[in-house]
Protein backbone atom coordinates (compact mmCIF):
# COMPACT_ATOMS: atom_id res chain seq x y z
CA UNK A 1 0.00 0.00 0.00
CA UNK A 2 0.93 3.32 -0.50
CA UNK A 3 1.85 5.37 2.69
CA UNK A 4 0.48 9.06 3.03
CA UNK A 5 2.13 11.16 5.72
CA UNK A 6 0.75 14.26 6.34
CA UNK A 7 2.47 17.39 8.49
CA UNK A 8 1.61 18.99 10.55
CA UNK A 9 -0.73 16.59 12.70
CA UNK A 10 -2.56 19.65 14.13
CA UNK A 11 -2.14 23.03 13.56
CA UNK A 12 -2.97 26.55 15.36
CA UNK A 13 -3.52 29.76 12.93
CA UNK A 14 -5.69 33.29 13.70
CA UNK A 15 -8.35 34.05 11.22
CA UNK A 16 -6.47 35.83 8.36
CA UNK A 17 -3.65 34.05 8.77
CA UNK A 18 -2.40 31.69 5.32
CA UNK A 19 -1.46 28.40 6.50
CA UNK A 20 0.02 25.67 4.18
CA UNK A 21 -0.39 21.82 5.03
CA UNK A 22 1.83 18.75 3.87
CA UNK A 23 1.68 15.88 2.40
CA UNK A 24 4.21 12.87 0.77
CA UNK A 25 3.29 9.83 -0.75
CA UNK A 26 5.59 7.02 -0.18
CA UNK A 27 5.86 6.04 -3.54
CA UNK A 28 5.13 8.29 -6.82
CA UNK A 29 1.21 9.18 -7.86
CA UNK A 30 2.02 11.51 -10.07
CA UNK A 31 -0.87 14.12 -9.28
CA UNK A 32 -3.28 11.89 -7.98
CA UNK A 33 -3.68 13.66 -4.55
CA UNK A 34 -6.97 14.71 -3.23
CA UNK A 35 -7.62 16.98 -0.30
CA UNK A 36 -11.11 16.46 1.93
CA UNK A 37 -12.03 19.15 4.66
CA UNK A 38 -13.88 16.98 8.12
CA UNK A 39 -15.64 19.28 10.61
CA UNK A 40 -17.07 17.60 13.47
CA UNK A 41 -19.68 14.60 13.57
CA UNK A 42 -19.97 15.82 9.42
CA UNK A 43 -18.83 13.89 6.10
CA UNK A 44 -15.59 14.78 5.18
CA UNK A 45 -15.74 17.00 1.60
CA UNK A 46 -13.68 17.22 -1.11
CA UNK A 47 -11.80 20.15 -1.81
CA UNK A 48 -9.32 19.39 -4.09
CA UNK A 49 -8.64 16.95 -6.49
CA UNK A 50 -5.65 15.72 -8.62
CA UNK A 51 -3.42 17.99 -6.66
CA UNK A 52 -4.65 21.48 -7.31
CA UNK A 53 -7.75 21.34 -9.27
CA UNK A 54 -11.18 23.46 -7.02
CA UNK A 55 -14.21 21.36 -6.54
CA UNK A 56 -16.87 23.05 -7.18
CA UNK A 57 -18.11 25.57 -5.07
CA UNK A 58 -15.22 25.71 -3.10
CA UNK A 59 -13.52 28.89 -2.36
CA UNK A 60 -10.78 30.32 -3.72
CA UNK A 61 -8.34 30.61 -0.65
CA UNK A 62 -7.87 27.06 -0.72
CA UNK A 63 -5.13 26.01 -3.32
CA UNK A 64 -3.31 23.01 -3.92
CA UNK A 65 0.07 22.36 -5.32
CA UNK A 66 2.46 19.67 -5.95
CA UNK A 67 3.33 15.96 -7.96
CA UNK A 68 5.06 12.94 -7.72
CA UNK A 69 5.57 12.78 -3.96
CA UNK A 70 4.84 16.06 -2.03
CA UNK A 71 2.27 18.00 -2.04
CA UNK A 72 0.67 21.09 -0.11
CA UNK A 73 -2.71 22.21 0.49
CA UNK A 74 -3.04 26.02 1.46
CA UNK A 75 -5.67 28.43 2.77
CA UNK A 76 -5.02 31.76 2.24
CA UNK A 77 -6.76 34.28 4.75
CA UNK A 78 -8.03 31.97 6.86
CA UNK A 79 -12.12 32.36 7.92
CA UNK A 80 -13.76 30.95 11.37
CA UNK A 81 -15.51 28.17 9.04
CA UNK A 82 -12.05 26.83 8.10
CA UNK A 83 -10.86 25.22 11.14
CA UNK A 84 -11.34 21.98 10.82
CA UNK A 85 -9.29 17.99 10.19
CA UNK A 86 -7.64 18.16 6.54
CA UNK A 87 -6.62 15.08 5.34
CA UNK A 88 -5.06 14.02 1.98
CA UNK A 89 -5.43 11.06 -0.25
CA UNK A 90 -4.12 9.69 -3.36
CA UNK A 91 -6.01 8.00 -6.02
CA UNK A 92 -3.11 6.97 -7.91
CA UNK A 93 -3.24 3.18 -6.91
CA UNK A 94 -6.06 1.49 -4.22
CA UNK A 95 -6.04 1.11 -1.78
CA UNK A 96 -6.77 4.41 -2.65
CA UNK A 97 -5.17 5.68 1.20
CA UNK A 98 -5.74 8.76 3.37
CA UNK A 99 -3.08 10.59 5.06
CA UNK A 100 -3.33 10.93 9.37
CA UNK A 101 -5.18 14.40 9.25
CA UNK A 102 -4.16 17.98 9.99
CA UNK A 103 -6.22 19.02 12.68
CA UNK A 104 -6.84 23.00 12.41
CA UNK A 105 -7.30 25.16 15.35
CA UNK A 106 -7.71 28.30 16.26
CA UNK B 1 -30.05 16.56 -5.59
CA UNK B 2 -28.12 14.00 -5.06
CA UNK B 3 -28.07 11.81 -1.98
CA UNK B 4 -26.76 9.21 -0.54
CA UNK B 5 -27.92 7.00 2.50
CA UNK B 6 -26.80 4.70 4.61
CA UNK B 7 -29.12 2.02 6.79
CA UNK B 8 -28.32 -1.19 8.75
CA UNK B 9 -27.72 -2.40 12.36
CA UNK B 10 -26.05 0.36 14.55
CA UNK B 11 -25.09 -2.69 16.53
CA UNK B 12 -23.06 -5.76 15.57
CA UNK B 13 -22.14 -8.67 18.09
CA UNK B 14 -18.35 -10.23 17.61
CA UNK B 15 -17.81 -12.63 15.12
CA UNK B 16 -20.64 -12.14 13.30
CA UNK B 17 -21.62 -9.98 9.90
CA UNK B 18 -21.81 -6.41 9.41
CA UNK B 19 -24.00 -5.27 6.67
CA UNK B 20 -24.88 -2.00 5.19
CA UNK B 21 -26.82 -0.96 2.56
CA UNK B 22 -26.21 2.49 0.52
CA UNK B 23 -29.41 3.77 -1.13
CA UNK B 24 -28.62 6.71 -3.77
CA UNK B 25 -31.19 8.78 -5.19
CA UNK B 26 -30.98 12.25 -7.50
CA UNK B 27 -28.21 10.16 -9.84
CA UNK B 28 -28.29 6.30 -11.57
CA UNK B 29 -25.42 3.95 -9.56
CA UNK B 30 -25.64 2.43 -13.63
CA UNK B 31 -23.88 5.45 -14.81
CA UNK B 32 -20.63 5.15 -16.49
CA UNK B 33 -19.11 7.79 -15.03
CA UNK B 34 -18.83 6.46 -11.32
CA UNK B 35 -17.73 4.01 -9.18
CA UNK B 36 -19.44 3.57 -5.66
CA UNK B 37 -17.48 3.08 -2.35
CA UNK B 38 -17.33 2.20 1.16
CA UNK B 39 -15.07 4.55 3.90
CA UNK B 40 -14.93 3.89 7.63
CA UNK B 41 -13.99 5.85 10.31
CA UNK B 42 -13.12 4.73 13.98
CA UNK B 43 -13.78 6.91 16.80
CA UNK B 44 -11.73 9.44 16.72
CA UNK B 45 -9.18 8.32 13.97
CA UNK B 46 -8.70 8.50 10.45
CA UNK B 47 -10.43 7.66 7.38
CA UNK B 48 -9.62 4.06 5.81
CA UNK B 49 -10.96 2.96 2.26
CA UNK B 50 -12.78 -0.19 2.36
CA UNK B 51 -13.60 -1.39 -1.09
CA UNK B 52 -15.77 0.30 -4.54
CA UNK B 53 -17.65 -1.08 -7.37
CA UNK B 54 -18.76 -0.52 -10.61
CA UNK B 55 -22.51 -0.63 -11.45
CA UNK B 56 -21.63 -3.82 -13.88
CA UNK B 57 -19.85 -5.76 -10.68
CA UNK B 58 -15.87 -5.28 -10.50
CA UNK B 59 -15.21 -4.84 -7.10
CA UNK B 60 -12.13 -3.78 -5.23
CA UNK B 61 -11.07 -4.37 -1.79
CA UNK B 62 -8.86 -3.29 0.72
CA UNK B 63 -6.62 -6.19 1.37
CA UNK B 64 -5.70 -5.63 4.90
CA UNK B 65 -9.40 -6.25 5.77
CA UNK B 66 -8.41 -9.91 4.91
CA UNK B 67 -11.14 -10.85 2.88
CA UNK B 68 -13.72 -10.32 4.79
CA UNK B 69 -15.44 -8.11 2.45
CA UNK B 70 -17.95 -8.13 0.30
CA UNK B 71 -18.99 -5.23 -1.95
CA UNK B 72 -22.01 -5.60 -4.28
CA UNK B 73 -24.57 -3.83 -6.15
CA UNK B 74 -28.56 -3.76 -7.07
CA UNK B 75 -29.16 -1.49 -9.63
CA UNK B 76 -32.66 -1.79 -10.10
CA UNK B 77 -33.16 -0.65 -6.29
CA UNK B 78 -30.24 2.19 -7.09
CA UNK B 79 -28.78 0.44 -4.02
CA UNK B 80 -25.16 -0.90 -3.45
CA UNK B 81 -23.90 -2.88 -0.15
CA UNK B 82 -21.42 -3.85 2.34
CA UNK B 83 -20.40 -6.83 4.19
CA UNK B 84 -17.94 -7.30 6.69
CA UNK B 85 -17.92 -10.97 8.03
CA UNK B 86 -16.27 -12.02 11.18
CA UNK B 87 -16.38 -8.26 12.95
CA UNK B 88 -14.48 -7.36 16.23
CA UNK B 89 -14.10 -4.36 18.38
CA UNK B 90 -11.72 -2.99 15.79
CA UNK B 91 -14.32 -2.56 13.13
CA UNK B 92 -16.70 -0.09 15.27
CA UNK B 93 -16.67 3.42 13.45
CA UNK B 94 -18.40 5.48 11.11
CA UNK B 95 -19.27 3.99 7.62
CA UNK B 96 -19.31 6.24 4.95
CA UNK B 97 -21.00 5.17 1.48
CA UNK B 98 -19.73 7.57 -1.65
CA UNK B 99 -19.47 8.18 -4.89
CA UNK B 100 -15.85 7.77 -6.38
CA UNK B 101 -14.78 9.74 -10.05
CA UNK B 102 -11.53 9.95 -11.76
CA UNK B 103 -9.96 9.12 -15.15
CA UNK B 104 -10.17 5.47 -16.64
CA UNK B 105 -9.99 3.28 -13.88
CA UNK B 106 -8.16 5.23 -11.29
CA UNK B 107 -12.04 6.16 -9.96
CA UNK B 108 -10.73 7.27 -6.05
CA UNK B 109 -11.42 10.89 -5.77
CA UNK B 110 -14.20 10.57 -3.58
CA UNK B 111 -16.67 13.70 -4.38
CA UNK B 112 -19.67 12.98 -2.63
CA UNK B 113 -19.75 11.66 0.70
CA UNK B 114 -23.14 9.88 2.65
CA UNK B 115 -23.77 11.74 6.22
CA UNK B 116 -22.32 8.08 7.38
CA UNK B 117 -24.21 5.57 10.09
CA UNK B 118 -22.39 4.72 13.48
CA UNK B 119 -22.03 0.75 13.92
CA UNK B 120 -20.69 -0.41 17.10
CA UNK B 121 -19.40 -3.73 17.67
CA UNK B 122 -20.20 -5.36 21.09
CA UNK B 123 -18.76 -8.78 22.98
Amino acid sequence: DIQMTQSPSSLSASVGDRVTITCRASQYIGTYLNWYQQKPGKAPDLLIYTASNLHIGVSSRFSGGGSETDFTLTISGLQPEDFATYYCQQSYSPPYTFGQGTNLEI
Amino acid sequence: QLQLQESGPGLVKSSETLSLTCTVSGDSISSSSYYWGWIRQPPGKGLEWIGSIYYRGSTYHNPSLKNRVTISVDTSKNQFFLKLSSVTAADTAIYYCARLTGIAARRGIIDFWGQGTRVTVSS
